[in-house]
């Protein structure tokens, strides 16, 4: 089993140019999340997906911020314009519901210069 | 929203028992214990959970207080491939909509 798959591993734009990120999770999680994780920090959730449908999405600041998991297998999250701010790890994680345990890709690490 | 708190660091020798606590005094009836761990530049690893009963598996135990008010995850024997961060979060195990916050952690650094 390859796990869940994100790409690129590290990317780095420069501000206000946009950014996009790709997560394969595992085959059948119908539960799809996207974290965002600073610096000596947690992960904090962004949006979960349930299947295509996004069921939580109160964290993702929507006026830059967008996701899509079209199908309800893999998942884009996309950020336009790109801000100093938005650098961190953005996570992507799968389950096979809400409730299971979460399995984590290894992160995108953008670096907004 | 039950909470945890954990310290923000230890250190442990190699081969000894490294015993991390945390506290999560609100937690409800129905909620799980759960612990991640996460190694540098790496996403967080899922290690062991638990309700009420003590819970050991090939990488750790989990001890829960009678009150479950507090737990304790145990690595038997840390080796320095065991310094990470680990996380005790509490989370209803199937079918909740509640998601957890993962919170600071503790830094746990394994010493030769």
């Amino acid at each position: 089993e390859a796990g869940v798959v994100q790409s690129p591993r590290y990317k780095i734009i420069e501000k206000k140019q946009p950014v996009a990120f790709w997560c394969n999770p595992i085959s059948g999680h119908n539960t799809l999340y996207w974290y965002l994780q600073n610096l000596g920090q947690g992960p904090e959730l962004l949006i979960r997906y349930e299947n295509e449908e996004a069921v939580d999405d109160s964290q993702l600041p929507k006026d830059r911020f967008s996701a899509e998991r079209l199908k309800g297998v893999d998942s884009t999250l996309k950020i336009q314009p790109a801000e100093l701010g938005d650098s961190a790890v953005y996570l992507c994680a799968s389950s096979l519901t809400t409730g299971d345990g979460y399995t984590f890709g290894s992160g995108t690490r953008l670096t907004v210069v | 929203d039950a909470k945890t708190t954990q310290p923000t660091s230890m250190d442990c020798a190699e081969g000894r028992a490294a015993n991390l606590p945390c506290n999560h005094s609100t937690i409800s009836g129905n909620e799980y214990v759960y612990w991640y761990r996460q190694i540098h530049s790496q996403g967080p690893q899922y290690i062991i959970h638990g309700l009420k009963n003590n819970e050991t598996n090939e990488m750790a135990s989990l001890i829960i207080t009678e009150d479950r008010k507090s737990s304790t995850l145990i690595l038997p024997h840390a080796t320095l491939r065991d310094t990470a961060v680990y996380y005790c979060i509490v989370r209803v195990a199937t079918g909740g909509s509640y998601i957890p916050t993962f919170g600071r952690g503790t830094s746990l650094i394994v010493h030769p």
